[in-house]
């Protein structure tokens, strides 16, 4: 079975913090995915990577950067944190057959 | 015109019938087509994939493809009231690392 994790399933932080999120996958997927989900506006793609050291700007990547140093490891960044980034923060990790398998979530409150 | 279009719902229906979900997209090169399940204030967790035209069945769920018509339905036989939660479609066009979702359809299972 695919595992999927994530550093936090709640995170409580302030406007102007820099946050970390962290997901770990164990089936040496190559492409990973970060995703926020918000009530009325779907699934949005903020960054993916397709390899170590590679990365992709999605559909709303302003205010996040990515990080994914080792394969299994891909983290996103929230450099200075506003209310508006308050969300569900989803990782996702891709099979070779376009599979996308999802993380837990991590419920971020930004006050 | 949405990429992947799904009817918001929500859909209620009787527990013992059948939910019938469906799902049209606008790309004609879609490849690869994926259905969600995700419960209130959880993931996404993948229940179906289907990659060609016609049905394909996993226990009571049946995925049923029609790539002409562009439209890829899921069938929920025996409705329980644990199926009672949003259903999102997923397209996947070939060469294309990212998946396309629709917004979701919420079922809701009478008992």
């Amino acid at each position: 079975d695919v595992k999927v994790t994530q550093s936090s399933r709640y995170l409580v932080k302030r406007t102007g913090e820099k946050v970390f999120l962290e997901c770990v996958q164990d089936m040496d997927h190559e492409n990973m995915f970060w995703y926020r989900q918000d009530p009325g506006l779907g699934l949005r793609l903020i960054y993916f990577s397709y390899d170590v050291k590679m990365k992709e700007k999605g559909d709303i990547p302003e205010g996040y950067s990515v990080s994914r140093e080792k394969k299994e490891r891909f983290s996103l960044i929230l450099e200075s944190a506003s209310t508006n980034q308050t969300s569900m923060y989803l990782c996702a990790s891709r099979a070779i057959s376009y599979e996308q398998y999802f993380g837990p979530g991590t419920r971020l409150t930004v006050t | 015109q949405k990429e992947v279009e799904q009817n918001s719902g929500p859909l209620s229906v009787p527990e013992g019938a059948i939910a019938s979900l469906n799902c049209t997209y606008s790309d004609r090169g879609s490849q690869s087509f994926f259905w969600y399940r995700q419960y209130s204030g959880k993931s996404p967790e993948l229940i179906m994939s289907i990659y060609s035209n016609g049905d394909k069945e996993d226990g009571r769920f049946t995925a049923q493809l029609n790539k002409a018509s562009q439209y890829v339905s899921l069938l929920i036989r025996d409705s329980q009231p644990s199926d009672s939660a949003t259903y999102l479609c997923a397209v996947n066009n070939f060469g294309n690392e990212k998946l396309t979702f629709g917004t979701g359809t919420r079922l809701t299972i009478i008992p």
